[in-house]
This record gives C-alpha cells, structure tokens and sequence, in this order.
C-alpha cells in the first residue's frame, strides 16, 4: 500500500524567511510525486511534481521540491516567504506502477502561515 | 468559466435524505475522481471513473454511489444521508497523473 506522512500540522514562518514543508512517502515500486495548495474556501492548485530526471523540481510561485530517494522524501521549499504564500499544502503520491498506480494518496495536509 | 464545476456549493440537508453532488468538466480528460476532505485526515478517495463505463470504489465507498453520464459529468450520491458525511467535497480529472479539482461543494447533514 502506498502512504505519504506530513509530520508537521503547522509551519510558521517570517516573510522573507525560507520556508519547508515536509514530506515523506511510501510507494512499492517508483514513486511520483506531487505537491498541492489549497487556499481558503477553495480546491486544490497544482503546484509541482516529480516523476524521474532531476531531482530538484521547480513549479508555480516560487516553489520547489527535493526529491531524495534514499531518505524517501519530497520537501517543498521556497527561498523567500510570502504573507500570500499561507495556505493549506498536500503531498501526494502515486506508484508509477501496479495497483497503486491509479489512484492519488494525499497527505493530511500542512498548514502555511507566514507571518508579516 | 471554471473547468471542473461542481453543484451544489453549499448544502444543509437532513438525516436520511438523499442528495446528489454533480460534477461537469470542460477540460475533456478520461478520468474523473471524487474526493472527500475532512479536517486533519486530508483527502481521501470516494470514486473513481477512467472512462463511462469504467467506475470503481475508493477506500471510502460505503454510503455513496456514482453515475457517469458523459465523458464530462461525473455526479456522487447520497442514498441516505447522515451526519458523519459532514464534508466538503471534490471533483477532479486528470491527465498524465496530474489531478484538476473543483471548487468544492460543503455539505452539511444534520
């Protein structure tokens, strides 16, 4: 069974500070990877994802995304935080093959709050 | 115009009332999805369709049913509601494994 864990409910961070959100994953055989946000009273955005090449992704707004297999994570980061950058952010992941193949696990989901 | 629209986008309805969510997608993808968010446990999966006459469960099926009417619309329902089915629910499609979502609809049953 595939699995993604958000060890932190909650990130506070200082605008202008950097900012990362963590993500650990449990797939069977090769992951890919995704990271979501999700602002109030609203659906999920797509942010970024990984699926094989480099490891360092980048995406919408600023973000990016280590993938390191070893340590089986995908932390999104950001150089420089926003006060627009809180939100509510979802790690997902899904097997690039076999029955978890079809089907998107999320994670519990982080929450972003930059402070001005 | 939103590319996954999904009606209602607020409902408060009564125990053991049945309701239905709709779902309609301009984006012309295969595959559509829905969703149920809950505070802290994430987004789980309810159902999921890769074209219309493939529909499947979700780790949460139980309570809901699914019609895929068209490629593009995708309605969940509620036989009979009850409160523990309290959430804010979403459609999406996909492509290439990337999810599109809606903009939710919240529905409260008391």
């Amino acid at each position: 069974a595939q699995s993604v864990a958000q060890p932190e409910d909650q990130v506070n961070v200082a605008e202008g500070n950097p900012l990362t959100v963590k993500c650990t994953y449990s797939v069977s055989g090769n992951p890919y990877l995704f990271w979501y946000v999700q602002y109030p009273n609203r659906g999920l955005q797509f942010l970024l994802k990984y699926i094989t090449g480099d490891n360092l992704v980048k995406g919408s707004y600023g973000f990016e995304a280590e993938f390191n297999k070893s340590q089986t994570s995908f932390h999104l980061k950001k150089p420089s935080a926003l006060v627009s950058d809180s939100a509510l952010y979802f790690c997902a992941v899904r097997d690039s093959a076999g029955a978890g193949s079809y089907q998107l696990t999320f994670g519990k989901g982080t929450k972003l709050s930059v402070i001005p | 115009d939103a590319d996954v629209t999904q009606t209602p986008r607020n409902r408060i309805t009564k125990t053991g009332k049945r309701i239905m969510l709709e779902c309609s997608q301009t984006k012309g993808h295969d595959r559509m999805y829905w969703y149920r968010q809950d505070p802290g446990l994430g987004l789980r999966l309810i159902y999921y369709s890769f074209d219309v006459k493939d529909i499947n469960k979700g780790e949460i099926s139980d309570g809901y049913s699914v019609s895929r009417q068209a490629q593009a619309k995708f309605s969940l329902s509620l036989e009979s509601a009850i409160p523990n089915q309290t959430a804010l629910y979403f459609c999406a499609t996909s492509v290439f494994g990337e999810l599109f979502f809606g903009e939710g609809s919240r529905l409260t049953v008391l």
